[in-house]
């Protein structure tokens, strides 16, 4: 069956490390986004990427970077881990190649990361 | 197999309608029962729900857990256009802190 899957599922790290959470889905989508959540705010919008090669910034994009080599995987970086970062992160995959259609997204099981 | 179902999966109502979405779940250690509302690309937060037949309310929607049943509606009255979206229901356990999501009704609001 396909999927989409996260990990690692949970991390600690330390202020000012480097940090990359991986994304891998295999319903062979062309939309992938990252979103974080946290309490009071729901989801909110880092990055998104219509396609191989396109990214584009969200929400709030600051202190994150993607890239997108191939159809499967999205990876979100964190240049340099700040306390703020702590959250839970999701991925989520959607088929449309249309921007803006309003549509199903499929979610990843969420990584918990914790910045000391 | 832990998971959310939602239902409808799509749902057309006239202005003014009252309408009632379904997340139905099976998650080992259940923790939280979160509803969204989805427009375009990213989701909005509507309610937590964590405790039985507590009613949380928010203007025109409103919505309750029965952890018995191991359900929750979404209740939506005096529906507007504004209301068209697709809504997400998900579920938190505490093992392993995992969240499992529904495929969202997709609700549209005619004039």
């Amino acid at each position: 069956d396909a999927e989409i899957t996260q990990s690692p599922r949970h991390k600690i790290t330390e202020t000012g490390r480097q940090v990359t959470l991986a994304c891998h889905q295999t319903w062979n989508h062309n939309n992938m986004f990252w979103y974080r959540q946290d309490l009071g705010h729901g989801l909110r919008l880092i990055h998104y990427s219509y396609g191989v090669h396109d990214t584009n910034k969200g929400e709030v994009s600051d202190g994150y970077s993607v890239s997108r080599s191939n159809t499967e995987d999205l990876p979100l970086t964190l240049e340099s881990a700040a306390s703020s970062q702590t959250s839970v992160y999701f991925c989520a995959s959607s088929e449309s190649p249309w921007a803006g259609i309003q549509e199903t997204q499929y979610f990843g099981p969420g990584t918990r990361l914790l910045v000391l | 197999e832990d998971k959310v179902v939602q239902s409808p999966l799509s749902l057309v109502v006239h202005e003014g309608d009252t309408v009632t979405l379904n997340c139905s779940y099976e998650v080992t250690n259940f923790r939280s029962l979160l509803w969204y509302k989805q427009e375009k690309k990213a989701p909005t937060f509507l309610f937590m729900l964590t405790s039985s037949g507590i009613e949380k309310k928010s203007g025109r929607l409103s919505s309750i857990l029965d952890k018995k049943e191991l359900f929750s509606i979404l209740n939506i009255t005096a529906t507007q256009t504004g209301d068209s979206a697709i809504y997400l229901c998900a579920v938190e356990a505490w093992t392993g802190n995992q969240f499992y999501f529904g495929t969202g009704t997709s609700l549209t609001v005619i004039p």
